[in-house]
């Protein structure tokens, strides 16, 4: 499986926008970027994914290099409610009835300063 | 709308014993199944996965079964407990038409003694 490659920590302060990189120099031509976050004690909750053209939601933005080979997931504005571990995750379809193997890291663990 | 239960939320069980994990999920039909393991400290692993009824997939060898007695519900099983089965089970569903995403429950943590 392709792998991911991520910062284990980093800090941020409270109302300044964050950048979370993540390599993926393996990455396939089928592979989608999956981006989900851990809240402590909690299971984890998709935040975006893309598979070239950069995306955007009501969460984040994620940013696709024109190789593929990195992206970057942008949080416009933190929030101690952001602080978390987030996941930079390359989907891999396991079958043809569309179930999918996500291969979670250890993520990078975003704390947020006050 | 969905939503996605697990039970119960916190198990501690001796060394030997049986366990059953259960996932129910709501508002959906005919979903992908997922169970996942997540050890202290460490990444997310698949377990199993279920494109249905009685059809069960497992990711790694290991001391754990799974079941799908019905549509929308997964079952995490053991007939005898390891001290390396302790971690936060993790139970998930993906719409078979809009598979993008993977929409987790709240977890088990399960501590064997």
């Amino acid at each position: 499986d392709a792998k991911t490659t991520q910062p284990n920590s980093m800090e941020s302060n409270e109302e300044e926008p964050v950048h979370l990189p993540c390599n993926h120099s393996t990455i396939s031509g089928t592979d989608y970027i999956h981006w989900y976050r851990q809240l402590p004690s909690q299971g984890p909750e998709y935040v975006i994914h893309g598979l070239t053209s950069n995306v955007n939601n009501r969460m984040a933005s994620l940013a696709i290099a024109e190789d593929r080979k990195s992206s970057t997931l942008i949080l416009h504005r933190a929030t101690l409610r952001d602080a978390a571990v987030y996941y930079c995750i390359l989907r891999v379809l396991i079958s043809n009835f569309g179930n999918e193997k996500l291969t979670f890291g250890t993520g990078t663990r975003l704390t947020i300063i006050p | 709308s969905q939503t996605i239960h697990q039970w119960p939320a916190t198990l501690v069980q001796p060394v030997g014993s049986p366990l059953s994990l259960e996932c129910t999920v709501e508002g959906t039909s005919n979903p992908n199944l997922y169970w996942y393991r997540q050890a202290a400290g460490r990444g997310l692993q698949l377990l199993f996965y279920s494109v249905g009824i009685g059809q069960i997939s497992s990711e790694v060898p290991q001391n754990l079964s799974a079941s799908r007695p019905q549509d929308r519900q997964f079952i995490l099983s053991s007939k005898k407990l390891l001290l390396s089965d302790s971690g936060f089970y993790l139970c998930a569903w993906s719409d078979r038409a809009q598979w993008e995403t993977q929409y987790f429950g709240p977890g088990t943590r399960l501590l064997v003694l």
